[in-house]
C-alpha cells in the first residue's frame, strides 16, 4: 500500500498565484488533516475533515479552503498565495476523528515543499 | 501561546546510551498523548503513546513517563541507536485535533 501521498512534492510560486495541493490515502480511513510545518512551531493544523462530507477549521486556516472529494482525496487550496504561506505541508488521515485512540493514529504523508516568492 | 513545548531544540547522545527528550504541556484537559519520529524528507510517523490515566508506557527500547501533576511527558530511548537520529514531535489530543510541539532533533553519535 502506498499509505498517503501528496502532490506535488515542491512547488514555488509567486505572490498572488493560487494552487491546489492534492492528498490522497489508500487505507480506507474516514478522517485526514491538513498540516503546515514551519520552523520553531512544530505541525499546525489548517483543517480537518473527521467524515467524508465534512470539514472543520484548525488553528490556522486563514487564507486556505479544503475539499474532501470522496473518502481517499482531500484537497488543500491557496486562492491568493502570500509569502507567509511559505511552509512544508502535511496531510494525514486516521481511522477514527482524531486518531488518538490506542488503536488508532494518524499517518502523514511525505509533505509539499511550498515557497511564495 | 504554545500549549505543548518542547524546550530543547537539539540532543546529542553517544550510541548505546540513554536519550531523554521532554515535553511540558499546560492544558489539563489533554486525555492523550503521542510521540512522533520523523526523517528528513518524509512525514511524521507514529512512535508510542499514553493515555492520560497511566503513568508509563513501554515499547522496546522506547518508554514514555507522563507527570500529570508536573504537566511534563518524557520519552526515553534506551539503547540509543544511530538510526534514532531524527526529529522527535511530542503531541497532545484535543477532541478531534492533535496538538503538536516544535520538536527536538535527536544526533545519536557512533
Amino acid at each position: 500500500n502506498a499509505g498517503v501521498t501528496q502532490t506535488p512534492k515542491f512547488q514555488v510560486l509567486k505572490t498572488g498565484q493560487s494552487m491546489t495541493l492534492q492528498c490522497a490515502q489508500d487505507m480506507n480511513h474516514n478522517s485526514m488533516y491538513w498540516y503546515r510545518q514551519d520552523p520553531g512551531m512544530g505541525l499546525r493544523l489548517i483543517y480537518y475533515s473527521a467524515s467524508e462530507g465534512t470539514t472543520d477549521k484548525g488553528e490556522v486556516p486563514n487564507g486556505y479552503n479544503v475539499s474532501r472529494l470522496n473518502k481517499r482525496e482531500f484537497s488543500l487550496r491557496l486562492e491568493s498565495a502570500a509569502p507567509s504561506q511559505t511552509s512544508v505541508y502535511f496531510c494525514a488521515s486516521s481511522q477514527l476523528a482524531g486518531g488518538t485512540s490506542t488503536l488508532d493514529t494518524q499517518y502523514f504523508g511525505p509533505g509539499t515543499r511550498l515557497t511564495v516568492l | 501561546d504554545q500549549q505543548v513545548k518542547q524546550n530543547s531544540p537539539s540532543l546529542s547522545v553517544q550510541e548505546g546510551r540513554i536519550s531523554i527528550l521532554n515535553c511540558d504541556y499546560t492544558n489539563s484537559m489533554f486525555d492523550y498523548f503521542l510521540w512522533y519520529k520523523k526523517y528528513p524528507a518524509e512525514g511524521p510517523t507514529f512512535l508510542i503513546s499514553i493515555s492520560s490515566i497511566k503513568d508509563k508506557n513501554e515499547d522496546g527500547r522506547f518508554t514514555v513517563f507522563l507527570n500529570k501533576s508536573a504537566k511534563h511527558l518524557s520519552l526515553h530511548i534506551v539503547p540509543s541507536q544511530p538510526g534514532d537520529s531524527a526529529v522527535y514531535f511530542c503531541a497532545a489530543s484535543e477532541g478531534n485535533k492533535l496538538v503538536f510541539g516544535a520538536g527536538t532533533i535527536l544526533r545519536v553519535k557512533s
